[in-house]
């Protein structure tokens, strides 16, 4: 039962080149989105979120895109850079404050190449 | 910046025995949370706690399971009779009070390794 899927396991991008990665979800419930990245032998980090009731938040090289009647997340990195490299994992919060629990994609393996 | 710190980074035990999981959330959050990542695949959620009870589980937090804040600033994770697929990475999180959209911030996890 996946109800936050990301469909691309990987993706290899140029140095300077968008990096996009997709998410998608099932239960029409979820009213708030986060992305994390993890790097290897560290813990998730938070990168940036997005509430149902906006379809963009942008910080600095990172946008998030939500198309609700899709029920697709995207997130954009611009320029991508070969710190970028990691695990990012797209999580749905059903709540959308502190308590409630964040169900996790697969995650989705960026590689930045010089 | 604050961090969740989790010890031990590694922890190999055999079947059966009891493990303990520690966890050192960020000084002034209120929400404390276990995720777990099995080699390979997602990161599960298992509990929540609030207010020194459990706010939340998940199908995979049964009986063998517990959590524990037995002090100010410890919280931790029992399994009391492990099995073999009890084998992943334990990850803590923590964030702070009713805040709409605050995020959990993890530790670096425990790898529990069971033999």
């Amino acid at each position: 039962d996946q109800q936050v899927k990301q469909n691309s396991p990987s993706l290899s991008v140029q140095e300077g080149r968008i990096s996009i990665l997709n998410c998608d979800y099932t239960n029409s419930m979820f009213d708030y989105f986060l992305w994390y990245k993890k790097y290897p032998a560290e813990g998730p980090t938070f990168l940036i979120s997005i509430s149902s009731i906006k379809d963009k938040n942008e910080d600095g090289r990172f946008t998030v895109f939500l198309n609700k009647s899709a029920k697709h997340l995207s997130l954009h990195i611009v320029p991508s850079q070969p710190g970028d490299s990691a695990v990012y994992f797209c999580a749905a919060n059903p709540r959308g404050g502190s308590q409630g629990n964040l169900i996790f994609g697969k995650g989705t393996k960026l590689s930045v190449k010089p | 910046e604050p961090e969740v710190t989790q010890t031990p980074s590694h922890q190999v035990t055999q079947m059966g025995q009891e493990v303990i999981l520690r966890c050192v959330p960020i000084s002034n959050h209120l929400y404390f949370y276990w995720y777990r990542q099995i080699l390979g695949q997602k990161v599960e959620f298992l509990v929540s706690f609030y207010n020194n009870e459990i706010s939340e589980k998940s199908e995979i937090f049964d009986d063998q399971f517990s959590v524990e804040r037995p002090d100010g600033s410890n919280f931790t994770l029992k399994i009391r009779s492990t099995k073999l697929e009890d084998s992943a990475m334990y990850f803590c999180a923590s964030n702070s009070d009713r805040a709409i959209g605050q995020p959990q911030h993890f530790g670096d996890g425990t790898r529990l390794s069971i033999l």
